[in-house]
């Protein structure tokens, strides 16, 4: 069993669709996160959990909606999605907030592949 | 105005050549990491380097933290197929308190 696991892997939907993006991780970490890889831009992070509590959210629009319900789960709930939200969504995890010790580890899912028609 | 600068963004080689790629910038690290994301999978963490002038070797892979902790490289030797993917750099600026931060990678295409 892969240590982080993402579903959908692939995901089509409308703008008036709602879908969510599940994360789960099997590796005991305390802290999980939502990134975005578009093409021709760095990763970005947009939201971090430590111990189900969002630590960080960084200015998202409302339309992307996080849940953590337990530290082995996170999930990503979208609604009202534009063309230009297509783009391949990558959860990770780490044994804390990696900024905090500086040299952790961040382990990726394989990504949840949007497109937005 | 970005970070951190990772060059070259695309690289295609023959299998069996040398290769350097590049990740810069003006500000000074705590710490920088390297991540290797090939297709259709998430990024993996390669290695990470904390102390200035630092070299750090994986089989083929040889990484570099310049002296004054601002720059990096990753040199690999003989390059094979399995090396194609995106090549990403990450580092903690200084303070601590900040989220790691990606450069934009260096794509490599290694030919049979």
């Amino acid at each position: 069993e892969t240590g982080v696991t993402q579903t959908p892997r692939h995901l089509v939907m409308g703008m008036t669709n709602k879908k969510s993006l599940k994360c789960e991780q099997h590796l005991g970490h305390n802290a999980m996160y939502w990134y975005k890889q578009s093409a021709k831009k760095p990763l970005e992070l947009m939201f971090v959990y430590s111990l189900e509590e969002r630590v960080e959210n960084n200015s998202v629009p409302s339309r992307f909606s996080p849940e953590c319900p337990n530290s082995s789960h996170l999930f990503l709930h979208l609604h009202t999605l534009q063309p230009e939200d297509s783009a391949l969504y990558l959860c990770a995890s780490s044994q804390e907030v990696v900024a905090v010790i500086n040299t952790g580890e961040l382990f990726f899912g394989e990504g949840s592949r949007l497109t937005v028609l | 105005t970005q970070l951190l600068e990772q060059s070259p963004q695309f690289l295609s080689i023959q299998e069996g050549e040398n290769l350097t790629v590049y990740c810069n910038s003006s500000s000074v690290f705590s710490s920088l990491q390297w991540y290797r994301q090939e297709p259709g999978e998430g990024p993996v963490l390669l290695v990470t380097v904390v102390t200035g002038g630092e070299v750090k070797k994986l089989k083929r892979l040889t990484f570099q933290f310049g002296d004054a902790r601002k720059d990096s490289s990753l040199h690999i030797t003989a390059a094979q197929p399995g090396d194609t993917g995106l090549y990403l750099c990450a580092v903690t600026p200084l303070g601590g308190s900040e989220k790691l931060v990606f450069g934009k990678g260096t794509k490599l295409t290694v030919n049979p």
